[in-house]
């Protein structure tokens, strides 16, 4: 079945520090792969997208991610954690080729950010 | 530009009973996807519609159901209503595709069944 992975339900860094959060896809057809973050009591925003072309995507508040063929994974990192970073992420992906908006998400990635 | 609004906020049903969800897109957006989020489960998607139609469905019995208006609002309803129902159900609005442009979510409806 398709799915997509995200490894680690909760992951602590201190402020400053190096944010690394994973996700893996399962398809041998290259996604559109997306992350999403969620603050309490809200929807989804969307930090990033990978579509087509240029494998390391930039996103909104300082995030990137890089799409790896090679290793189906699609992980999302900043360089430097700020406390308003804390929240919960989600790695979801478009598998196909119609025009869907059927996204499948992951489990979810709590970030917690210590001062 | 107003966001996507869904109504109302918060609701608590009894067991049995059914309920309708309302879900305001962003004007001009004529895709509306519909995602159940519960801690067990996670997110999990619903339905979609594009111009009144529905073009995509997923794995959830047919108590769940779901329409377009030709103004792009959507409404889900869900009926005999089970304990499990209980959930935060998203609504999220596109142009045509969340696949090819942003798609903006809502704050959602929390459904609880008692």
């Amino acid at each position: 079945a398709q799915s997509v992975t995200q490894l680690g339900s909760h992951v602590s860094v201190s402020e400053g520090a190096l944010v690394l959060l994973r996700c893996n896809y399962s398809s041998s057809v290259p996604p559109y792969l997306f992350w999403y973050v969620q603050y309490p009591n809200q929807g989804l925003q969307l930090l990033l997208k990978y579509t087509t072309g240029a494998t390391l995507v930039k996103g909104i508040n300082g995030f990137e991610a890089e799409f790896k063929k090679s290793e189906t994974s699609f992980h999302l990192t900043k360089p430097s954690a700020h406390m308003s970073d804390a929240a919960e992420y989600f790695c979801a992906v478009i598998y196909g080729s119609s025009n869907t908006g059927k996204l499948i998400f992951g489990q979810g990635t709590t970030l917690q950010v210590k001062p | 530009k107003a966001g996507v609004t869904q109504t109302p906020r918060y609701l608590i049903k009894t067991r049995g009973q059914q309920v309708t969800l309302s879900c305001s897109p962003i004007s001009g957006h004529r895709s509306v996807s519909w995602y159940q989020q519960t801690p067990g489960q996670g997110l999990q998607f619903l339905f979609e519609y594009f111009s009144e139609t529905q073009r995509n469905k997923g794995n959830f019995p047919g108590r769940f159901s779901g329409r377009q208006f030709s103004n792009s609002r959507s409404e889900m309803n869900v009926s005999t209503l089970e304990l499990g129902d209980s959930a935060l159900y998203l609504c999220a609005s596109s142009l045509v595709s969340m696949k090819n442009t942003e798609a903006f979510f809502g704050q959602g409806t929390r459904l609880t069944v008692v």
